[in-house]
């Protein structure tokens, strides 16, 4: 089946400037999650979503990132005033809800560059 | 606080030989913890997971990886190391909270 997609893959921005990326999980997958990749190091835990709710948005790193779940199936991460540190790959994931941990299935990610 | 350690950054074996890579956590809860691998370019693929129950789990592609609490480690092992087991290999974990805490990650190269 389809895994998760991530659009857009790349996108070069300037800095100050507003970007959108968007995430659309797996079909029937309630938990969805965004992580931050740098060069280098794992991924970080940015926001994590069961249904349209954001239950922990404790990684967001300051007011400039916002991101949300309308429908409880495509999520879009919004970054405002884009800033050269914001530079990273940017990953989603999505998972289902259940009692025992379940994996979290990764999309592709987007690369975000600011310049 | 959650936390994983990944000792080496890189683990370098010839094909056939096997290959260890190196994880330690830190929870204060149950440890729930993951392998991913992440090829060049590509998103984070999962590998294998414990929850509870036996320390030697099995995953995909003829990996697998031992609990041992008292030593809080979990290391993916594969008794033959392949040349397409070249690859960024990230050990994660968490406890009762649903994120993932991610080591730095570790390089594996498998020469011919």
């Amino acid at each position: 089946g389809a895994g998760v997609s991530q659009t857009p893959s790349n996108k070069v921005t300037e800095k100050g400037k507003y970007v959108e990326l968007r995430c659309d999980p797996i079909s029937g997958h309630t938990a969805l999650y965004w992580y931050r990749q740098s060069l280098g190091q794992g991924p970080e835990f940015l926001i994590y979503f069961q249904g349209t709710g954001a239950a922990d948005d404790s990684g967001l790193p300051n007011d400039r990132f916002f991101a949300v779940r309308p429908e409880g199936s495509v999520s879009t991460l919004k970054i405002q005033r884009t800033e050269r540190g914001d530079s990273a790959v940017y990953l989603c994931a999505s998972s289902h809800l259940t009692p025992t941990p379940d994996e979290q299935f990764f999309g592709p990610g987007t690369r975000l560059t600011v310049l | 606080a959650q936390s994983v350690a990944q000792p080496e950054d890189q683990v370098n074996v010839a094909e056939g030989n096997p290959l260890t890579v190196k994880c330690t956590y830190s929870v204060s809860g149950n440890p729930y913890l993951f392998w991913y691998v992440q090829y060049p370019n590509r998103g984070l693929q999962f590998l294998l997971k414990y929850i509870t129950g036996d320390n030697l789990v099995k995953g995909s592609y003829g990996f697998e990886a031992e609990f041992n609490k008292s030593q809080t480690s979990f290391h993916l092992k594969k008794p033959s190391a392949l040349v397409s087991d070249s690859a960024l290999y990230f050990c994660a974990v968490r406890d009762n909270d649903y994120k993932l805490s991610f080591g730095a990650g570790t390089t594996v190269t498998v020469r011919a």
